[in-house]
């Protein structure tokens, strides 16, 4: 059983970076046969996948297309988590983000992020 | 990237009746390997959504077997044979056959 653990702050200002962590236990972030993904959900935007990372004997990163100039997703293998980085921030960014395994098995609780002055 | 639409996106039902939800995509969802990467998720208020079905009509464990998925191509249905008051909430189609991976709009299930 994997548990996804999220962490960060639920207040972001504009033009400021939103930064998340998500937590992994009972797999390993760097395994060869798994991914680990960033969503969003927003009333305006639905579910929208932000970007995965998966690691094959090197690292590979896909980011959708919308934020691909923003984002960056760094695994930290230390830690055994990976982490989300949105950059220049709108209140167009304000969203429930949630890390997710591959194929979205397993889920993180999400985190409310309110981009606001 | 690739539409998917479902409906209904409001769907009353009575408690014991079945229902039906249709995902239509925009293209076909047939990847190279010969697999279809159509999942069904369920999202009740204010939870995370779960994964209920994958590869059309795989169940992930512990969901139960009133839960159904059918369809290849581009159409594809989740079934609930017998409606329970706990299966109230949000419905969602997803694809990863075609990066990136896209949502359907959801589909909400009520109690009338």
């Amino acid at each position: 059983q994997v548990h996804l653990q999220q962490s960060g702050p639920g207040l972001v200002k504009p033009s400021e970076t939103l930064s998340l962590t998500c937590a992994i236990s009972g797999d390993s972030v760097s395994t060869n046969s798994g991914a680990w993904n960033w969503i969003r959900q927003s009333p305006s935007r639905g579910l929208e996948l932000l970007g995965r990372i998966y690691y094959r004997s090197k690292w590979y990163f896909d980011y959708a297309l919308p934020v691909k100039s923003r984002i960056t997703i760094n695994p930290d293998t230390s830690k055994n988590q990976f982490s989300l980085q949105l950059k220049s921030v709108t209140p167009e960014d304000t969203a429930v983000y949630y890390c997710a395994s591959e194929w979205f098995r397993y889920w993180g609780q999400g985190t409310l992020v309110t981009v606001s002055s | 990237d690739v539409v998917l639409t479902q409906s209904p996106l409001s769907l009353p039902v009575t408690l014991g009746q079945p229902a039906s939800i249709s995902c239509r995509s925009s293209q076909s969802l047939v990847y190279r390997d010969g697999d279809t990467y159509l999942n069904w998720f369920q999202q009740r208020p204010g939870q995370s959504p779960r994964r209920l079905l994958y590869k059309v009509s795989n169940r992930d464990s512990g969901v139960p077997d009133r839960f159904s998925g059918s369809g290849s191509g581009t159409d594809f249905t989740l079934k609930i044979s017998r409606v329970e008051a706990e299966d109230v909430g949000l419905y969602y189609c997803m694809q990863g056959t075609h990066w990136p991976d896209t949502f359907g709009q959801g589909t909400k299930v009520e109690i009338k």
